[in-house]
């Protein structure tokens, strides 16, 4: 089956600073991956969608210039978080969609954010 | 406004019994899923359905997809623990739409 990994799992970060995560299609290859936000008790929100070598495209109400996305490679997008705020403490999802055939998401596990 | 409302949110049960869980929209949708989420995992895919009026089981889960393609129900025969979890929907609205929408979650949960 199809995998995908994020990295890192959890982050802990003071306020103001900024994080990175990863998201890899590990045997597969994906022109478009999918960013996911979840709040406790909550559903899956997207964020935006992430094409290869091009811009993302953001849901509305997301801010392209705090959440930074770039899809340089047919296995990796990543996910910056920049001058993370309390209010980013989240878990957040990615997705890579594999063609051919209905189109699937394979989800990533996860990576919780908190920022202190 | 949430466009997949599922029904009920929160529901606990005996190992044993049987559960229906809905998912319901004014939108069409081409295809709709369901996935169930373990605490601190990601989603994890348990079926497509695709054709309005399908239905598909995977052992104790039984998924149907309405015929107007607007809402779909999970239905789980003899509950057990391990079926504890977040179970949501998503669908790809409309056609040729690679987004998913996701319905606002089930969280049940088998008592013993």
């Amino acid at each position: 089956g199809a995998v995908v990994s994020q990295h890192p799992s959890r982050v802990i970060c003071k306020s103001g600073t900024s994080v990175k995560i990863e998201c890899r299609s590990l045997d597969f290859q994906a022109t478009t991956m999918f960013w996911y936000r979840q709040f406790p008790k909550q559903s899956l929100m997207l964020m935006a969608t992430s094409n290869e070598g091009s811009k993302a495209t953001y849901e509305q109400g997301v801010e392209k210039d705090k959440f930074l996305i770039n899809h340089a490679s047919l296995t990796l997008s990543t996910l910056t978080v920049t001058s993370a705020h309390p209010e980013d403490s989240s878990f957040y999802i990615c997705s890579a969609l594999r063609g051919g055939g209905p189109d699937t998401q394979y989800f990533g596990p996860g990576t919780r954010l908190t920022v202190l | 406004t949430q466009l997949l409302e599922q029904s009920p949110q929160f529901l606990s049960i005996q190992e044993g019994e049987n559960l229906t869980v809905y998912c319901n929209s004014s939108s069409v949708f081409s295809s709709l899923q369901w996935y169930r989420q373990e605490p601190g995992e990601g989603p994890v895919l348990l079926v497509t359905v695709v054709t309005g009026g399908e239905v598909k089981k995977l052992k104790r889960l039984t998924f149907q997809f309405g015929d107007a393609r607007k809402d779909s129900s999970l239905h789980i025969t003899a509950a057990q623990p391990g079926d504890t979890g977040l179970y949501l929907c998503a669908g790809h609205r409309g056609f040729g739409n690679e987004k998913l929408t996701f319905g606002t979650g089930t969280r049940l949960t088998i008592i013993p």
